[in-house]
């Protein structure tokens, strides 16, 4: 157990839906990291934020968008779903950001299932 | 931006054997080189990792090399187990970037008994 939770496990929604993952880092950790894992573009990075701000973006659609929160848990929200955002989305915590090399710890995921 | 490229995308191994996965890296900038086991369904785990200013590290069964006039890096697994089947992701991040982790597209090891 890495200490990163995700919920849900599983989410079956319909194209054109909106969902929200959910994310809480390890306990002290202030960096929140989303990745998409997909059959055919492997493990992508999407977006990075620090203490509640943003700090990376990878190549995440305008239909995405995530936050985090004072508590330091994030929420990845995907929009106008379409067949081709079906993965599994992992958030991966680690201690820092920029002043440091940080081990990522990555939660169980999110299956998302678009039909 | 960074580009990781990994091979081979599968090994097959008998058990005892030693497995090698090499990752080449483009960005001359990278200093930290993760590597990540999944097993089916389940979340990618840390196995060893190496910062730029280290040649080799060693886990146990487990070691990792960097060349950084070269820019790759490479995994060895000694006296493998049927355990040890799963699939493999090499990564690389910098700091200017947040630590962000572009990742190579895996390795698909199997060990046969």
């Amino acid at each position: 157990d890495s200490g990163v939770t995700q919920t849900p496990k599983h989410l079956i929604t319909a194209t054109g839906q909106r969902v929200t993952l959910r994310c809480s880092p390890r306990s002290g950790d202030l960096s929140v990291y989303w990745y998409q894992q997909s059959l055919d573009q492997g493990l992508q990075f999407l977006i990075q934020y620090y203490n509640g701000e943003e700090r990376a973006k990878g190549n995440i659609l305008e239909r995405f968008s995530a936050q985090q929160f004072p508590d330091l848990h994030s929420e990845l929200n995907l929009s106008s779903l379409e067949l081709g955002d079906s993965a599994l989305y992992f958030c991966a915590s680690s201690a820092g950001s920029s002043g440091g090399v940080y081990e990522q710890f990555f939660g169980p995921g999110t299956r998302l299932t678009v039909l | 931006g960074e580009n990781v490229e990994q091979h081979p995308s599968t090994l097959s191994v008998q058990e005892g054997d030693s497995a090698v996965i090499k990752c080449t890296y483009s960005d001359s900038a990278s200093n930290y080189f993760p590597w990540y086991k999944q097993e089916l369904g389940k979340r990618p785990q840390l196995i060893i990792d190496i910062r730029s200013n280290v040649g080799e590290k060693k886990d146990q069964r487990i070691a990792v090399t960097l060349n950084k006039t070269a820019k790759h890096f490479s995994l060895h697994i000694t006296e493998t187990q049927p355990e040890d089947s799963a699939v493999y992701f090499c990564a690389a991040s910098k700091k200017a970037a947040g630590n962000k982790l572009t990742f190579g597209g895996g390795t698909r090891v199997l060990v046969k008994p």
